[in-house]
């Protein structure tokens, strides 16, 4: 079956250092990728996608992540957080064979601490 | 450009009535899929409309059920409510499968809390 794995429930990072996000999934098809973020209280944003070509995705307020086929991963990147991207984050897919439903992780709980 | 818009935001019933959740999609979208994302947990699909018909369902019991209008806004309804419904219920629009565009976009959710 298929799944998609976030590794870790909780990040918590200081102001203005660098952050990873970690994803897997498990697929017998190829797989369309994304992440999404959540403001507490609010429905989900669309952070970036992943749909073919270039394996490295650039995404909204500087984030960005990279598509490894072989670990069947697609972790989230920020250099420098800032307070306000404390949020859930969210990797899901959509497998080639039905790319009507998205299937999402469990979530991580981005903390960034003054 | 509007977005995704939902209605109510929140909404508290009690066990054994019925609800009716209501969504209108992106300008230009012309498929809505609803998810529900109990607390502290990702998003699970419920079903999914376009043409004004359900094209797919996640493992969701009967008492769920929806409707697609000409305009392609969507209900949710859920009957016999149970207290394990209580969960943020995520709308989603986008264009339909098979036409290369996969991103969906959600609305604001609304909060159904079961008592």
């Amino acid at each position: 079956a298929q799944s998609v794995t976030q590794l870790d429930s909780q990040v918590p990072v200081f102001e203005e250092a660098p952050v990873e996000l970690r994803c897997n999934y498990s697929s017998s098809v190829s797989v369309y990728l994304f992440w999404y973020v959540q403001y507490p209280n609010q429905g989900l944003q669309l952070l970036l996608k992943y749909l073919s070509g270039s394996t490295l995705v650039k995404g909204i307020n500087g984030f960005e992540a990279e598509f490894n086929k072989s670990q069947t991963s697609f972790h989230l990147r920020k250099p420098s957080v800032h307070i306000s991207d404390t949020a859930e984050y969210f990797c899901a897919v959509i497998l080639s064979s039905n790319t009507g439903k998205l299937i999402f992780g469990q979530g991580t709980t981005l903390q960034v601490k003054p | 450009d509007a977005g995704v818009t939902q209605s109510p935001t929140h909404l508290i019933k009690t066990r054994g009535q019925q609800v009716t959740l209501r969504c209108s999609p992106k300008s230009g979208h012309d498929t809505v899929s609803w998810y529900q994302q109990a607390l502290g947990q990702g998003p699970q699909f419920i079903f999914q409309y376009y043409e004004e018909e359900e094209r797919q369902r996640g493992n969701f019991p009967d008492r769920f059920s929806g409707h697609q209008f000409p305009n392609y806004s969507s209900e949710l309804n859920v009957n016999a409510l149970l207290l394990g419904d209580s969960a943020l219920y995520l709308c989603a629009s986008s264009y339909k499968p098979g036409q290369g565009f996969y991103e969906q976009y959600f609305g604001p959710g609304t909060r159904l809390t079961v008592t």
